[in-house]
């Protein structure tokens, strides 16, 4: 089983900063990456997937990197809306697997 | 617009039984594979099954193989998952989620097992 590990846990920062989340993966998964935004109480959402590729519909600031092990989100400048959980999930191999999350919160 | 529709979670005591359904719409359901996805109370998501659009491949979670059972029904545009032998640790809220690239969820439906 591929372990997808994601750091930082919590992220502290305010509007219009810029927020780098990482995910590092226990084998390679090539390009076989997605980000997914998750609010309380709603179902997660598709931002990136294949590493850099962007869901319909998902806001310009909102941009995936990586290949391989190591993948970055990157939200360029942080709105109001931005704060929630993100998760990053591999389907290079099966199980397909999810990282455990970064809380972007509110500084 | 593509809209799923889960049902029939609830509450059960451990050991017991339970079939979650999805309704699907707004695309040829026949065409895409689909998963079930879960997220126990305050923690991370769980991939647990996945099913092609033929039904001819299926995979499981490790985690609920054996006692966890997806199945669908093209001609009624729904997915299904059969759960028996349920434990406390099946708590969640249970998404049923389009394609390997998640890009399309239900809005869940939280299935509870305790006595």
């Amino acid at each position: 089983e591929i372990v997808l590990t994601q750091s930082p846990a919590t992220l502290s920062l305010s509007p219009g900063e810029r927020a780098t989340l990482s995910c590092r993966a226990s084998q390679s998964v090539s390009t076989y990456l997605a980000w997914y935004q998750q609010k309380p109480g709603q179902a997660p959402r598709l931002l990136i997937y294949d590493a850099s590729n962007s869901a319909t519909g998902i806001p310009a600031r909102f941009s995936g990197s990586g290949s391989g092990t190591d993948f970055t989100l990157t939200i360029s400048s942080l709105e109001p809306e931005d704060f929630a959980v993100y998760y990053c999930q591999q389907r290079s191999n099966w199980p397909l697997t999810f990282g455990g999350g970064t809380k972007v919160e509110i500084k | 617009e593509v809209h799923l529709v889960e049902s029939g979670g609830g509450l059960v005591q451990p050991g017991g039984s339970l079939r979650l359904s999805c309704a699907a719409s707004g695309f040829t359901f026949s065409s895409y594979s689909m998963n079930w996805v879960r997220q126990a109370p305050g923690k991370g998501l769980e991939w647990i099954s996945y099913i092609s659009s033929s039904s001819s491949n299926i995979y499981y979670a490790d985690s609920v193989k054996g006692r966890f059972t997806i199945s669908r029904d093209n001609a009624k545009n729904s997915l299904y998952l059969q759960m028996n032998s349920l434990r406390a640790d099946d708590t969640a809220v249970y998404y049923c989620a389009r394609e390997i690239v998640l890009k399309y969820w239900g809005q869940g439906t939280l299935v509870t097992v305790s006595s």
